[in-house]
């Protein structure tokens, strides 16, 4: 299972952007590289995730590394509903596939 | 319509107690799971089912026994319980592949 590396914790302001890194160099060549988040008091939230190329959803895009071994989770303008713990998790997908939650990054979104 | 939703919300026991969790999504995903997030917040895989079959069983104490009756239900039981068993429950479910998982909100266990 390949190790992640997240900040533990990160401040924005309201409406700004917030960019979220992750370091995944160990990430196997069949990895996708997911990302979820988890609201106080709530269950994790599927947000985006990718192989190679960049991505976007209405929530986030992502901006994946061409030798993949890192990526960055960009919320394009912070709201204070975007407060939460993130999670990178680079995952294959197969039959026995799981998620493997680490530590995350912990945002916190000023108004 | 609850996506994944779990019963009940809040749980609180005494050790040495039987109790069972119970989830049902309505997403037609193949795969659930269950995850246990402790005080710590550290979310860690307990199970996964695929179309009733066991799949993942992540080194769990055999005082928990999940129970897949249909693809749209994966319920938790947990014989004698410990105060180590204090923690947040999650179920999960999936198409499976790199499709992503809708998780429940939760079922608070305390034992006392």
């Amino acid at each position: 299972d390949a190790k992640t590396t997240q900040p533990n914790s990160m401040e924005s302001n309201e409406e700004e952007p917030v960019h979220l890194p992750c370091n995944h160099s160990t990430i196997s060549g069949t990895d996708y590289i997911h990302w979820y988040r988890q609201l106080p008091s709530q269950g994790p939230e599927y947000v985006i995730h990718g192989l190679t190329s960049n991505v976007n959803n209405r929530m986030a895009s992502l901006a994946i590394a061409e030798d993949r071994k890192s990526s960055t989770l960009i919320l394009h303008r912070a709201t204070l509903r975007d407060a939460a713990v993130y999670y990178c998790i680079p995952s294959y997908g197969g039959a026995t596939n799981k998620l493997i939650f680490g530590t995350g990054t912990l945002l916190a979104v000023q108004p | 319509d609850t996506a994944v939703s779990q019963t009940p919300k809040y749980l609180v026991t005494q050790m040495g107690n039987d109790k069972s969790i119970k989830c049902e999504q309505n997403l037609g995903h193949d795969t659930m799971y269950w995850y246990k997030q402790d005080s710590k917040k550290f979310l860690k895989i307990m199970f996964s089912y695929n179309n009733k079959e066991l799949i993942i069983n992540e080194t769990v104490p055999n005082r928990f026994s999940p129970k897949s009756p249909d693809k749209a239900h994966l319920n938790l039981h947990i014989n004698s319980l410990e105060l180590g068993d204090s923690a947040v429950y999650f179920c999960a479910s999936t198409h499976g592949g790199n499709y992503g998982y809708t998780f429940g909100s939760g079922t608070r266990l305390t034992v006392v």
